[in-house]
């Protein structure tokens, strides 16, 4: 496609129920990599995806946390059992390789947990 | 680990330069990124440097590097009000992908007509 694509732009959720957000990277970008955006801890990251190797979770916040990347294309960012400090924008970014100086990022998933 | 600050806000008339401050504290970064967020966008690559490199130029944008104070700022030449939003720094940590980042904390910069 022509940019990173994410889906839902929006989504609101009931405390303790888990949620998937989506992440559609450029085609043809081997590396992947979401962020969150929170007002309490700004912009923090949380896992990277390389080609076929193992990722790189160093960033994710609890084991609640996890994403996956099939077929090395679309990656999925799961919460489970939502909590309210969940709540924030969730970025993806790709590039072409890891070692690209230049990421590409979608407009993020607001995530509400009320 | 890595402590990325910036001032919260900034606000500058439209024609003046603005200048925006980073200050970090991991001397080991090889990359040193600009970004640009506008209202309810993702972010938005402006200019890079690498940590070998004093300044970069490009257009408007002039980037500097102080890295014996571990400082970086982003010069815009002839603010206009379109460049109303936030600028994040972010590093790259030595031995990372290059777009692991560690953001600083925002400024927002307020371009008044």
């Amino acid at each position: 496609g022509a940019g990173v694509s994410q889906s839902p732009s929006n989504k609101v959720t009931e405390k303790g129920k888990d949620v998937e957000l989506r992440c559609d990277p450029i085609s043809g970008h081997t590396a992947l990599y979401w962020y969150r955006q929170s007002l309490g801890q700004g912009l923090e990251f949380l896992i990277y995806f390389q080609g076929n190797s193992a990722p790189d979770k160093s960033g994710l916040p609890s084991d609640r946390f996890s994403a996956e990347r099939t077929g090395g294309s679309v990656s999925t960012l799961t919460i489970q059992r939502t909590q309210q400090e969940d709540s924030a924008v969730y970025l993806c970014a790709s590039s072409l390789h890891q070692g690209s100086t230049e990421a590409f990022f979608g407009q993020g998933t607001r995530l509400t947990v009320v | 680990g890595e402590d990325v600050e910036q001032s919260l806000f900034l606000s500058v008339r439209e024609g003046d330069s603005s200048v925006i401050n980073c200050t970090y504290t991991d001397s080991s970064s090889t990359y040193l990124y600009w970004y640009k967020q506008e209202p309810g966008a993702g972010l938005q690559l402006l200019t890079y440097i690498f940590s070998n490199m004093d300044m970069k130029q490009d257009q408007r944008l002039t980037v500097l590097l102080n890295k014996k104070d571990k400082h970086l700022s982003l010069r815009i030449a002839d603010t206009q009000t379109g460049d109303s939003a936030i600028y994040f720094c972010a590093l790259t940590p030595l031995g990372g992908a290059t777009n692991k980042l560690i953001f600083g904390t925002g400024t927002l910069l307020a371009v008044q007509p």
